[in-house]
């Protein structure tokens, strides 16, 4: 069975910290995604990946930074946390262009 | 920009009753078209896809949407609703280099 994992479902951050949220697929998959969703907003792209080490920008990718040292591992990364970035974050894998997207179960970041 | 509109933030029925939740894109015809279902506290699940080999898709639990080039469409239905497909809905295009885009959601209530 196709899976994705994150590394947290729940975290509390404060204000100013480094946070890095953690993705592993175990499906061999060429590309890869981080999503935040809010309400009546649906997911917005922040960073995906098409390759280890590529990286590119997707709509919303101020404050944030990504890092993929290894096929299976995407990693976010919020410099320095503020209240603003407190959102659910979904991690996302696809084997090619158009295919399917799998989803991970996400992580629900609080940043007080 | 491309973008995707999914009319009704909530949509209500009664248990048995149709279930219809709309989705429309913008201009040029996309390349593919998802509807993702998302849990209570989970990720998204893929429910179907088009990929121009059929209009009439069919997915899971019951789910098909058409693909109608006219009216810039892809909407959701399903026959009889279930409790179990209490749910938020989203619609997804790809454009270009598996990037997707995500309508706000809806919200599935089903009343018993």
């Amino acid at each position: 069975d196709v899976k994705v994992t994150q590394s947290s479902r729940y975290l509390v951050k404060r204000t100013g910290e480094k946070v890095f949220l953690e993705c592993v697929q175990d499906m061999d998959h060429e590309n890869m995604f981080w999503y935040r969703q809010d309400p009546g907003l649906g997911l917005r792209l922040i960073y995906f990946s098409y390759d280890v080490k590529m990286k590119e920008k997707g709509d919303i990718p101020e404050g944030y930074s990504v890092s993929r040292e290894k096929k299976e591992r995407f990693s976010l990364i919020l410099e320095s946390a503020s209240t603003n970035q407190t959102s659910m974050y979904l991690c996302a894998s696809s084997l090619f262009q158009g295919a399917e997207q799998f989803f991970g179960p996400g992580t629900r970041l609080t940043v007080l | 920009a491309q973008s995707v509109t999914q009319l009704g933030s909530h949509v209500s029925v009664s248990e048995g009753a149709l279930v219809l939740l709309r989705c429309n894109y913008s201009s040029s015809v996309p390349p593919y078209l998802f509807w993702y279902v998302q849990y209570p506290n989970q990720g998204l699940q893929l429910l179907l896809k088009y990929t121009s080999a059929a209009t009439l898709v069919k997915g899971i639990n019951g789910f098909e949407a058409e693909f109608k080039k006219s009216e810039t469409s892809f909407h959701l239905t399903k026959p009889s609703a279930h409790m179990s497909d209490a749910a938020e809905y989203f619609c997804a295009v790809s454009y270009s280099v598996d990037k997707l885009v995500f309508g706000a959601g809806t919200i599935l209530r089903v009343k018993s």
